[in-house]
């Protein structure tokens, strides 16, 4: 089993849509959490961290299960530019070494 | 800021002839990073330095790949020899591993085919 889990997709939502993608990690010790955004051809970059009582920022929220051990991404109000692929990030506690989800494609048509 | 660079942005060579890549990671950073991204195989990381020190190397696929970080600002990764299989994309991220401060920002990567 993978130790990081996401569904490739494509979601495929039109705009304004409500889409929310699930990550799923098998490390018990996996202490913090994260979600990279990748465009086409580009590196990935930094969205947003995942906080245990869960945040937001903006359109995008983002919340921890530890319990059933899954992360998830909420995006409201889908813009074409969200068109990426999302990567779900884990770190286990006194490790600075990350493991990578492979990631799930949105792609927000008008 | 700069933030992290990478040369060459792409690189076409044949099979069997060394390939080197290059990194300058962001200034005061003290950890790196070096990833291969296929469709395959997703984003892998080969090899991670704390302080110039080489801490994880497990990802390295083999004997073929070597990394190097002589300074804070400077690393490469050399393949040699190059195998069609290596063609992908390689990205550099740098990060200040302090405390439970984390964040690691790429390069824009090195697009490697090996014909």
């Amino acid at each position: 089993r993978k130790e990081v889990e996401q569904d490739p997709g494509p979601f495929n939502v039109p705009e304004g849509a409500t889409v929310a993608f699930n990550c799923t990690y098998s490390n018990s010790a996996s202490q913090s959490f994260f979600w990279y955004r990748q465009d086409c051809r580009k590196e990935p970059k930094l969205l947003m961290s995942v906080y245990s009582s869960g945040n937001e920022d903006g359109r995008f929220t983002a919340q921890l299960n530890r319990a059933s051990q899954y992360i998830s991404l909420l995006i409201r109000d889908s813009k074409l530019s969200d068109s990426a692929t999302y990567l779900c990030v884990c770190r286990s506690g006194g490790s600075y070494i990350p493991t990578f989800g492979r990631g799930t494609s949105l792609i927000v048509h008008p | 800021d700069a933030g992290v660079i990478q040369s060459p942005r792409h690189e076409v060579t044949e099979m069997g002839q060394e390939v080197t890549l290059r990194c300058k990671p962001i200034s005061g950073h003290n950890s790196l990073f070096w990833y291969r991204q296929t469709m395959m195989r997703g984003l892998e990381l080969l090899i991670y330095f704390n302080n110039n020190v080489p801490i994880d190397d497990s990802g390295m696929p083999e004997d073929r790949f070597s990394a190097k970080m002589p300074n804070a600002s400077f690393s490469t990764l050399k393949i040699q020899p190059s195998e069609p299989r290596d063609s992908a994309v390689y990205f550099c991220a740098s990060s200040l591993a302090l405390g439970s401060s984390y964040e690691q920002y790429f390069g824009p990567g090195t697009r490697l085919t090996v014909t």
